[in-house]
């Protein structure tokens, strides 16, 4: 079965620094997408990061990084330069090969960025 | 921006009423989900649908049902509301490509009380 999880349940971060979430999984499947998604506390999921178990590259958007690390099963979430605007839950996430495209979620890492 | 809309946002009911959350979707996503999530916690997949008449329950157990009579609606029905379905209530539609994110709605916080 697969499983993400997310051992960080809270982090800190010091404006205009740079953070690394974890986030490892495990599958059997030797093709899956993993995604990583912002729940700010008005409770809507944003979109941040995909990157699929095929893919060469580690995955960028922005400010927003993927350290993508198959042989160990990880794909780490890293924000450069910190907002207070990234103050948020964010959740790592697993699709997997199968038709229903279902995302199976990790418990969150809470991350709070301080002035 | 996401073009998928729940209503109500809240929602605070007596104990034994039917509810329905409302969700809609305006991509012509044909695979579309409902999870629940409880504060500061992960989100449980309850029901999803490949696409019209299709449902399927989730991996977490619910009393809930839902219907699909139309690509774009995807309701969730409680008969009989209690405490324990005090959570909030995410809707989620794809395009069902494996590299493609899956858009959330704002959600609904129901309070049963």
């Amino acid at each position: 079965a697969q499983k993400i999880t997310q051992t960080q349940p809270g982090m800190f971060v010091q404006e205009k620094e740079a953070v690394t979430l974890d986030c490892t999984y495990d599958t059997s499947d030797p093709s899956y997408g993993l995604f990583w998604y912002k729940q700010p506390s008005s409770g809507e999921m944003i979109f941040l990061i995909y990157q699929g178990s095929y893919d060469q590259q580690n995955a960028t958007e922005g400010r927003y990084s993927l350290n993508f690390q198959k042989a160990r099963k990880s794909a780490n979430l890293v924000i450069s330069a910190s907002q207070l605007g990234d103050s948020a839950m964010y959740f790592c996430a697993m699709r997997g090969p199968d038709n229903t495209d279902k995302l199976i979620f990790g418990t969150g890492t809470r991350l709070q960025v301080f002035p | 921006e996401a073009d998928i809309y729940q209503t109500p946002r809240y929602l605070v009911i007596g104990t034994g009423k039917k509810i329905t959350l409302e969700c809609s979707q305006t991509m012509g996503h044909d695979k579309m989900y409902w999870y629940q999530q409880d504060p500061g916690m992960e989100l449980h997949l309850i029901h999803y649908s490949y696409g019209v008449n299709s449902t399927e329950k989730g991996d977490l157990s619910s009393e809930s049902t839902v219907s699909r009579i139309r690509t774009e609606h995807f309701p969730l029905t409680l008969e009989s509301a209690r405490p324990s379905h005090t959570s909030q209530y995410l809707c989620a539609s794809s395009a069902g490509q494996a590299n493609t994110e899956a858009f959330f709605g704002q959600g609904t916080r129901l309070t049963v009380v």
